[in-house]
């Protein structure tokens, strides 16, 4: 079955870059979308942006331009994420989620989310 | 960006009801709304795509209605495992966007 899993939690300090990992597992990594999102505990969900496994070619929300860099290793069918410069108001949860080309916009499955806390 | 209003923030149901939870659009997103389901340390799940297409897996007891701006996820038959937080999410056009969650709990 389709698998997302997330690196683990993550402690970092203000003007720090942090590399986040979602490894899938159970289908064709480079047919499909991986997005990733952004959740303050208690609030809703922001989408941060996509990127096509199969070429690597990316889409951002303009809030997030210049904070997040996407990318993928299809070898190991891994998506990444970077985040960079971080300040206390990055310190969120942050989920992985597929976007199977046959489904354009939803998303059928998602990581289960790993906690980044900014703090000195 | 499109504005995703969802009400209630919070609902109390006992097994066995039906609930509703509303979702608002701040303009026209066609039927491209999908549901989801939010659960303490499990992964989110699609509930509804399409604004009323079920999800492989998604029990008959949830249904989802509305176009255009207004749109509505019913549960009937609450079951236990239905206690959890719902989720709008427009696709109708980049970014996409989601409502700020109704927490269903148990009365």
């Amino acid at each position: 079955q389709v698998k997302l899993q997330q690196s683990g939690a993550e402690l970092v300090k203000p003007g720090a870059s942090v590399k986040l990992s979602c490894k899938t597992s159970g289908y064709t990594f480079s047919t499909s979308y991986m997005s990733w999102f952004k959740q303050i505990p208690g609030q809703s969900i922001e989408w941060i942006g996509m990127i096509y496994a199969g070429d690597g070619g990316t889409g951002y929300n303009q809030k997030f331009k210049g904070k997040a860099t996407l990318t993928v290793d299809t070898s190991s069918s891994t998506a990444y994420m970077d985040l960079s410069s971080l300040t206390t108001e990055d310190s969120a949860v942050y989920f992985c989620a597929r976007m199977d080309y046959s489904s354009p916009g939803y998303f059928d499955y998602w990581g289960q989310g790993v906690m980044v806390t900014v703090s000195s | 960006d499109v504005q995703m209003t969802q009400s209630p923030s919070y609902l109390a149901a006992s097994p066995g009801e039906s609930v509703s939870i509303s979702c608002k659009a701040s303009k026209s997103i066609s039927n491209n709304l999908a549901w989801y389901q939010e659960k303490p340390g499990k992964a989110n799940k699609l509930l509804i795509h399409s604004g009323s297409t079920l999800q492989s897996g998604t029990p008959s007891r949830f249904s989802g209605s509305g176009s255009g701006t207004d749109f509505t996820l019913t549960i009937r038959s609450l079951e236990s495992e239905d206690f959890a937080v719902y989720y709008c999410q427009q696709y109708n056009e980049y970014p996409p966007t989601f409502g700020s969650g109704t927490k269903l709990e148990i009365k």
